[in-house]
Order: C-alpha cells, then sequence, then structure tokens
C-alpha cells in the first residue's frame, strides 16, 4: 500500500542552525501539507501546497519557513535559523482528489 | 475557544468495554477526521466522513451535521487500541484543525 514517508526520523540542529525535513508524499496525490506538534500540545497546520505554490498557511509560517517541490517526488520544509521553540514532530501529508489525508511517520526536530 | 473540542481528555476503561469518545466542531467543515496516534507520534486515518456513519471492525463513527458533533465508539475494546484518538475538521480544501486528543488506556 502506497504511504508518505519522511526523513530523517529525528534531526538534532543548534539553535540558529538551518534544518530541512523531506517527505516524498504519495505518487499520484497532487496536495500537500506540513503539520507540526509540540510536545504535549494539539497537532497544528503550518502550510498546504498546490500546483507549485502555497495554497494556505497558519501565522506560524512566518518568513523563517519555505517549502518546496524540487523535484517530482519530495516535498521539503525549511527552516532558515531554528529556534528552541521549533522543537516538535513535523508531519507531512498528502491527498488525491478525496479530502482523506494520509500522513508521515513524522520528523521528531530538536533544537539545543 | 477552541473550533475543535473533545471530550473525555482522557479516559481509562477495561478490555471490552464499550468505549465513546465525543468531538464538537463550531466552524463550518468539508468533512470531519478521527485520527489515532500511537505513542511513537504517528498518525493514522480511521476515518473520513461527512455525513451519517461508518464502521470498520470494532469501530464505529458518526456524525450530526445540524449539531456540529460526532462521535468515535470501540465496541469490545482491547488492550491494542490503547492510543491517543484525535477529532479533526477539514476547513475547504485546504487544511485540517486538530482537537487536543482523547488518551485512552484499556486495562486487561
Amino acid at each position: 500500500e502506497p504511504e508518505v514517508t519522511q526523513t530523517p526520523s529525528h534531526q538534532v540542529t543548534q539553535m540558529g542552525q538551518e534544518v530541512i525535513l523531506r517527505c516524498v508524499p504519495i505518487s499520484n496525490h497532487l496536495y500537500f501539507y506540513w503539520y507540526r506538534q509540540i510536545l504535549g500540545q494539539k497537532v497544528e497546520f503550518l502550510v498546504s501546497f498546490y500546483n507549485n505554490e502555497i495554497s494556505e498557511k497558519s501565522e506560524i509560517f512566518d518568513d523563517q519557513f519555505s517549502v518546496e517541490r524540487p523535484d517530482g517526488s519530495n516535498f521539503t520544509l525549511k527552516i532558515r535559523s531554528t529556534k528552541l521553540e521549533d522543537s516538535a514532530m513535523y508531519f507531512c501529508a498528502s491527498r488525491g482528489d478525496s479530502l482523506e489525508q494520509y500522513f508521515g511517520p513524522g520528523t521528531r526536530l530538536t533544537v539545543t | 475557544k477552541n473550533e475543535v473540542e473533545q471530550s473525555p481528555q482522557n479516559l481509562t476503561a477495561q478490555e471490552g468495554e464499550f468505549i465513546t469518545i465525543n468531538c464538537s466542531y463550531s466552524v463550518g467543515i468539508s468533512a470531519l477526521h478521527w485520527l489515532q496516534q500511537h505513542p511513537g507520534g504517528g498518525i493514522v486515518s480511521l476515518f473520513m466522513l461527512s455525513s451519517g456513519k461508518k464502521k470498520h471492525g470494532r469501530l464505529i463513527a458518526t456524525i450530526n451535521i445540524q449539531e456540529k458533533h460526532s462521535s468515535l465508539h470501540i465496541t469490545a475494546s482491547h488492550p491494542r487500541d490503547s492510543a491517543v484518538y484525535i477529532c479533526a475538521v477539514g476547513i475547504g480544501a485546504q487544511k485540517l484543525v486538530f482537537g487536543q486528543g482523547t488518551r485512552l488506556t484499556i486495562n486487561p
């Protein structure tokens, strides 16, 4: 069964460093999402992406964040200068024509 | 005010019990999703519904659009059902708004 994959599973970085989180959505899906979950809190929407552009973004998704689909398969989230409060689990999701979203296993980002 | 409210926040039950988790929302939605999150953190979609009722094995999900309310039921609960169950609503076609989750523990 097709699935969304994410790499790395765990990333540790120092404050101020740039990180890139990678996702491979399901191959025939056209809508892509990033969500994050700070430890002990609910999952929050970050950004949606369709047709090579951002469809919607939350107020969390400030200028430090960017997304890209550099080729036909990968979907990346970049954080330019990480802060302690960026520590969270980051989930990628994708969907096709149905509204059902399929989630990746997540990347745990730890900023020290 | 949270757009999605779940109750209870925590639920502990004995194996075999019938479980109900409730979700209320305050916004117009395109669909409602029930998700399961295990201790490792991964999220699995259980149901997506926009009306009526769906059943998958021992799990049943219902939604009342007029009342803006949904329930997730688990029949004959088992320790392997222990997880966090999350209600999320689709806003338009672009994003999900999540509830805070219900932590379910089923004791043998």
